[in-house]
């Protein structure tokens, strides 16, 4: 069963930083491209960033590029968000989601129960 | 970037009722759309790929219609359990992008 559980969220104050876990299980790991999906409380989902399973393409979304850096480690199965310089817009709920094992598309088959990050004062 | 569009935001129904969600894209995307449930305090749940691939597990009350640029998700009768919000999300390009979703509620 594939299993995607994030840890790290926190309250922290603007301008802060925060690094994001997910740990993977039940799945092959290192052969399949993950990101993160954030949900801001009572509004809709927004794609955070996109890494492939070789690291080798990574993109952002425009609200956090620069700020935001994902990564993953394949012998541990974990994949990663560091948070620099939070802002009080980045405070939300951040899900850590599985594309597809196989083919070039990036929807969501597996999700992980989100972890919630604050920005506040 | 690719902008979703879903109407309604919001639709009252009741149980039994045949339900359609629509998803507009600013460009076309040929088929590349996914639909997605969510429940309250829950992550969301995959339910139509490719506009129209079922995922499996998910009840045949579910279809995903369109091309292009203009979508449908529909149940076709309505069930308690699928009292819920729906999202769609365009992957023809980066940046993803999701609809602002459809909330299902009890008429």
């Amino acid at each position: 069963e594939v299993q995607l559980v994030e840890s790290g969220g926190d309250l922290v104050q603007p301008g802060g930083s925060l690094r994001l876990s997910c740990a993977a299980s039940g799945f092959t790991f290192s052969s399949c491209s993950m990101a993160w999906v954030r949900q801001a409380p009572g509004k809709g989902l927004e794609w955070v960033s996109y890494i492939s399973s070789g690291s080798d393409t990574i993109y952002y979304a425009d609200s956090v590029k620069g700020r935001f850096t994902i990564s993953r480690d394949n012998a541990k199965n974990s994949l990663y968000l560091q948070m620099n310089n939070l802002r009080d817009e980045d405070t939300a709920l951040y899900y850590c989601a599985r594309r597809p094992a196989y083919g070039d598309y990036v929807y969501f088959q597996h999700w992980g129960q989100g972890t919630l990050v604050t920005v506040s004062s | 970037d690719i902008q979703m569009t879903q109407s309604p935001s919001t639709l009252s129904a009741s149980v039994g009722d045949r339900v359609t969600i629509t998803c507009r894209a600013s460009q076309s995307i040929s088929t590349w759309l996914a639909w997605y449930q969510q429940k309250p305090g829950r992550a969301p749940k995959l339910l139509i790929y490719q506009a129209s691939g079922l995922e499996t597990g998910v009840p045949s009350r579910f279809s995903g219609s369109g091309s292009g640029t203009e979508f449908t998700l529909t149940i076709s009768s309505l069930q308690p359990d699928d009292f819920a919000t729906y999202y769609c999300q365009q992957y023809y390009s980066f940046p993803l992008t999701f609809g602002g979703g459809t909330t299902v509620e009890i008429k």
